[in-house]
């Protein structure tokens, strides 16, 4: 069946330009997170959201990063006035709900690799 | 704050050998732990969970140990097989919440 899908695969932004990235989650999916991998680091989490609760912004780095998933489903993550230091690939990953219970870990996409120049 | 310790050298074995990758944690107290498989430009795959309150978990050639007195996962890959070159991710987790290591990269050669 279909996985976790994320578009555009590659992005390249002047600094100071604002990006939108798009995850399509699997279906039925109730959770959603982001998170945010450097080259050679680990995954870095930005936000998550479970259903029609308030998402959990914990992880946003600066007021520059938003995100939102219109009814449950597409999530987009907004960066605005990109800095260089933005550079990351971006991944977005669904699950059925609790990430703790063995029928129901992290599904990742291939992520969103952006580029600030 | 959370900190999560892979070893950030490639782990290079034989074919055949087993490997055995360490993930160490400090500052944290996981209810459980997750390993990932990630491949380059790919995103991470799910492979195993353990809870904390077991001590072994096993899946084909897989097998992750959880001490949670030492504050310290370990994941083997019996019988390595080029095909299992990747990185591997640790992953402790708490609730809904998972904190993810850098990942220690594997190449098994022929």
């Amino acid at each position: 069946g279909a996985g976790v899908s994320q578009s555009p695969s590659n992005k390249v932004t002047e600094k100071g330009k604002d990006v939108e990235l798009r995850c399509d989650p699997i279906s039925g999916h109730t959770a959603l997170y982001w998170y945010r991998q450097s080259l050679g680091q680990g995954l870095e989490f930005l936000i998550y959201f479970q259903g029609n609760s308030a998402p959990d912004k914990s992880g946003l780095p600066s007021d520059r990063f938003s995100a939102e998933r219109t009814g449950g489903s597409v999530s987009t993550l907004t960066i605005q006035r990109t800095q260089q230091e933005d550079s990351a690939v971006y991944l977005c990953a669904s699950s059925l709900g609790l990430i703790y219970s063995y029928n129901s870990p992290l599904h990742f996409g291939n992520g969103t690799r952006l580029t600030v120049t | 704050s959370q900190k999560i310790e892979q070893n950030s050298e490639a782990l290079n074995i034989q074919e055949g050998k087993t490997a055995t990758l360490t993930c160490n944690y400090t500052n944290y107290s996981p209810a459980y732990l997750q390993w990932y498989r990630q491949d380059p430009g790919r995103g991470p795959v799910f492979l195993l969970l353990i809870r904390e309150n077991e001590k072994e978990k096993r899946k084909e050639r897989l097998k992750v140990t959880f001490d949670t007195t030492l504050k310290q996962s370990l994941f083997h890959i019996t019988a390595s097989q080029p095909a299992d070159s990747a990185t591997y991710l640790c992953a402790p987790g708490a609730g809904n919440m998972l904190t993810f290591g850098g990942g220690t990269r594997l190449m098994v050669k022929p």
